[in-house]
């Protein structure tokens, strides 16, 4: 595997389901991130974190919940979601915080039902 | 606080025409500017990018774009547009030392051929 990989592609889930999308960076990279891409809206940054620890959190609801346990993986648990919540939810890395490009993911496109 | 503006949420082009997709930012700072493109169902994927040093940065598939301070502007261009082309392309900037990459709103480019 190369690159930013994501999994599932594809999920969809109930409102009371619970379900986790994972990520993984094989480049080496100290930081990594969530968006969330919505139709006809501009990409949303959700978490940032470096070295593991979170660094960013932009008020995004409780119902995701992020964790990092090690600089190449990276996980969004999701529970009790809204329909509003389904997009496509891209993770990123890059190799520090600062001033560095960010390789992308291909997605988990979520439908919430 | 910083934002970036990209002109025309849907650009159309016919084959073998000169693309241009443009972008501005607003900072105090010259900030690092990035173009990003995105095939349907696909992650986004880094173009070309803007650091310092020389303002006309070439980038895969035969873009390219022109850093202009006086003009707070970065825009696209490749000069012969193919079918392949077709995706949504996204402006990117980040201030030095900052931590947030700030996306502008997508141009989605369709090739007539």
């Amino acid at each position: 595997e190369t690159g930013v990989t994501q999994t599932p592609r594809h999920l969809v889930m109930g409102m009371t389901n619970k379900k986790s999308l994972k990520c993984e960076q094989h480049l080496g990279h100290n930081a990594m991130y969530w968006y969330k891409q919505s139709a006809k809206k501009p990409l949303e940054l959700m978490f940032v974190y470096s070295l593991e620890e979170r660094v960013e959190n932009n008020s995004v609801p409780s119902r995701f919940s992020p964790e990092c346990p090690n600089s190449s993986h990276l996980f969004l648990h999701l529970h009790t979601l809204q329909p509003e919540d389904s997009a496509l939810y891209l993770c990123a890395s890059s190799q520090d915080v600062s001033g560095y490009e960010q390789y992308f993911g291909p997605g988990t496109r979520l439908t919430v039902t | 606080a910083q934002s970036v503006t990209q002109l025309g949420s849907h650009v159309s082009v016919s084959e073998g025409a000169l693309v241009l997709l443009r972008c501005n930012y607003s900072s105090s700072v010259p900030p690092y500017l990035f173009w990003y493109v995105q095939y349907p169902n696909q992650g986004l994927q880094l173009l070309l990018k803007y650091t310092t040093g020389a303002t006309l940065v070439k980038g895969i598939n035969g873009f390219e774009a022109e850093f202009k301070k006086s003009e707070t502007s970065f825009h696209l261009t490749k000069p012969s547009a193919h079918m392949s082309d077709a995706a949504e392309y996204f402006c990117a900037a980040l201030i030095q030392g900052a931590q947030k990459l700030v996306f502008g709103q997508g141009t989605r480019l369709t090739i007539n051929p």
